[in-house]
């Protein structure tokens, strides 16, 4: 069964430094969302891409957080320089287009640990 | 503002059990729901949703609820099974993204 791959699964960085998440969604599916989790939270998006595109970083913190997704298959998620509270499950996920957009399909996620 | 809530944290449950968890909406726009479910290190994985034109949809042990009038949708599983113990959010498609709830953690007792 195609899966979303995410890498790497846990990171451990101190603040200020610089991080990078990686993410490959199921293939052909056009639209991919990045989310950050808080421990004892649901999921809150934080950019969406249509292909190449973005179409919703209204809760990207763009001061410190940037995302592409170049050729419109993987993407890849920084954060630089890192914060304390930047602490959390990085998940992302993709879909297809139209009706099934409403089921969205999770990689495994990263887990940043700021020290 | 939270316009999904998940106001139970935790349930538990002995196998065999039906699992209630529970899910309020403030939005009365919305029109679609969604339930997750989480293991700890992994991704939430879709297990079933619903339609606002319907109140009831159904798939193996597991049934949601919508009761439009109070907001409020409801997940059941029955009868309930160890492996089921994970986190379970709710969730609602606004504007081309999903909001989701804070998640209730289920455990299910052999």
């Amino acid at each position: 069964e195609a899966e979303v791959a995410q890498s790497p699964r846990y990171k451990i960085t101190e603040k200020s430094q610089a991080v990078a998440f990686w993410c490959d969604p199921i293939s052909g599916h056009a639209t991919l969302y990045w989310y950050r989790q808080i421990l004892g939270q649901g999921p809150e998006l934080l950019v969406q891409f249509q292909d190449e595109s973005v179409v919703d970083d209204s809760q990207l913190p763009k001061d410190r957080f940037s995302a592409e997704r170049l050729k419109g298959v993987d993407s890849t998620l920084k954060i630089q320089p890192a914060e304390l509270g930047d602490s959390a499950m990085y998940l992302c996920a993709s879909s297809l287009d139209g009706q099934a957009w409403y089921e969205q399909y999770f990689g495994p996620g990263t887990r940043l640990t700021v020290t | 503002d939270q316009q999904v809530k998940q106001n139970s944290p935790s349930l538990s449950v002995q196998e065999g059990r039906i699992s209630i968890l529970n899910c309020d909406y403030t939005n009365s726009m919305f029109d679609y729901f969604l339930w997750y479910k989480k293991y700890p290190a992994e991704g939430p994985t879709f297990l079933i949703s619903i339609s606002s034109i319907k109140d009831k949809n159904e798939d193996g042990r597991f049934t949601v609820f919508l009761n439009k009038s109070a907001k409020h949708l409801s997940l059941h599983i029955v009868p309930s099974q160890p492996g089921d113990s994970a986190v379970y959010f709710c969730a609602a498609p606004q504007g081309g993204k999903l909001i989701f709830g804070q998640g209730t953690e289920l455990s299910v007792k052999p």
